[in-house]
């Protein structure tokens, strides 16, 4: 079946530290992967996302590549900023996704530390 | 433009007491997603409509839980009898398409503490 798989968390940084949340997927075909953020009490927003292998998401600073190869969509970024603590949620979408359901990981909290 | 509403923000109630979440989700949006967040069990689907028909419920916990979307504007997730393991926080989200790599939009949440 369709999953995603993302590290456990918490994990702590100091600030301007560099950031990588690691997510692999188990997907039939070509799904599409979204990163999504939840800032303290408020609900998911998209992050970023990307559709098709090889291509790279980006916003806020925050990249990541669809690799096909490794099934995997790594979150990175160069320099974290305090206001980047948060939880973060690695998700698919499947290829022809009948029943529109978006599959999430179990999400990663960040603390930066100033 | 206004996201997706919900209300209330924050629900206390006893035990047994019937619980009605609601939802207004954002104008042209024909998906529709109530969510459920717990520390222990993490961001669970709960049930999704599409153009206003429940699609897929098999993620509601039981029979207690009854979810309607009456018009494309409104739905409700109502609780009844309610019970202490039903706190967490209910999101309801919408889209256009999820599934043509569409983005969902979440609303602010409603906490629920069951007492």
């Amino acid at each position: 079946g369709n999953s995603v798989t993302q590290m456990e968390g918490p994990v702590t940084l100091s600030e301007e530290a560099f950031l990588t949340i690691n997510c692999t997927y188990t997907a039939t075909g070509y799904p599409s992967l979204f990163w999504y953020v939840q800032y303290p009490g408020e609900g998911l927003q998209l992050l970023l996302k990307a559709t098709k292998a090889d291509d790279k998401g980006s916003n806020k600073g925050f990249e990541a590549t669809y690799r096909k190869e490794t099934t995997s969509f790594h979150l990175e970024k160069g320099s974290v900023q305090v206001s980047d603590s948060a939880v973060y949620f690695c998700a698919l979408t499947p290829l022809g996704n009948r029943d529109d359901k978006i599959i999430f990981g179990k999400g990663t909290r960040l603390h930066i530390l100033p | 433009d206004a996201g997706v509403i919900q209300s209330p923000r924050h629900e206390v109630t006893e035990m047994g007491q019937e619980v009605t979440l609601r939802c207004k989700p954002i104008s042209g949006h024909n998906s529709l997603f109530w969510y459920r967040q717990t520390m222990m069990r993490g961001l669970e689907l709960l049930i999704y409509f599409n153009n206003n028909v429940p699609i897929d419920d098999s993620g509601m916990p039981e029979d207690r839980f009854s979810a309607k979307m009456p018009n494309a504007s409104f739905s409700t997730l109502k609780i009844q009898p309610s019970e202490p393991r039903d706190s967490a926080v209910y999101f309801c989200a919408s889209s256009i398409r999820v599934g043509q790599a569409g983005e969902l939009f979440f609303g602010e949440g409603s906490r629920l503490t069951v007492l």
